[in-house]
């Protein structure tokens, strides 16, 4: 069982670029998030969706989109980096209300 | 709005007992959550608290109390590998859990 699987890992973009992070999960659970991590800092929340076709916006949702498309995967879109977003990204899943299953984070830098 | 604290950052010695201190103010609740995280580490689930009172797992327990908007997470006989952040999180009258920024927990020999 992978559980939450996020790629890429390690990803350095230039001011202005755009790319997607990618968050799919085999454990059929309902609810996926995207976090951010900056330094010292605890987890905000970007953005959040409790189904297929169903997406909410959380604490910090500018400068992103995110998709619903199936069950499985949750993508996380980056439009126009900036050097702000430079953070940790990691997206979770579970089933309903109950625990967060993390993935293992995906390190972004914007020079 | 929602609002979570915690203490920054705490130390202890190996084999104490230490407290760590989450409020919370939302709107709703709807449960209480403890998550440990090693640095460079994805976080790791340890607690979870609905109902007032105390739950006990191993050498890790988490008390709530919803009339005060309080809980804590108490580590019992600390080892070095408890050293982490330890980060409290609550989900309000959504689905949302929002999180606080967390507690460095340092233990020493």
């Amino acid at each position: 069982n992978a559980g939450v699987t996020q790629t890429p890992k390690f990803r350095i973009l230039k001011i202005g670029q755009s790319m997607t992070l990618q968050c799919t999960q085999d454990m059929n659970h309902n609810y996926m998030y995207w976090y951010r991590q900056d330094p010292g800092m605890g987890l905000k929340l970007i953005y959040y969706s409790v189904g297929a076709g169903i997406t909410d916006k959380g604490e910090v949702p500018n400068g992103y989109n995110v998709s619903r498309s199936t069950t499985e995967d949750f993508p996380l879109r980056l439009e126009l980096a900036a050097p702000s977003q430079t953070s940790v990204y990691f997206c979770a899943a579970a089933y309903y209300t109950g625990e967060l299953f993390f993935g293992e984070g995906s390190r972004l830098t914007v020079l | 709005g929602q609002n979570i604290d915690q203490p920054t950052e705490m130390t202890a010695t190996e084999g104490a007992i230490v407290q760590i201190n989450c409020t919370y103010q939302t709107s709703g609740f709807n449960g209480l959550f403890w998550y440990q995280q090693h640095a460079g580490e994805a976080p790791t689930f340890l607690s979870y608290n609905v109902l007032d009172g105390l739950e006990e797992k191993g050498r890790f327990s988490s008390f709530l109390s919803r009339s005060k908007g309080y809980s804590y997470l108490l580590l019992k006989e600390l080892q070095m590998k408890d050293s982490a952040s330890y980060l409290c999180a609550v989900r309000g009258a959504g689905t949302a859990l929002i999180f606080g920024k967390g507690t460095t927990l340092s233990v020493s020999s």
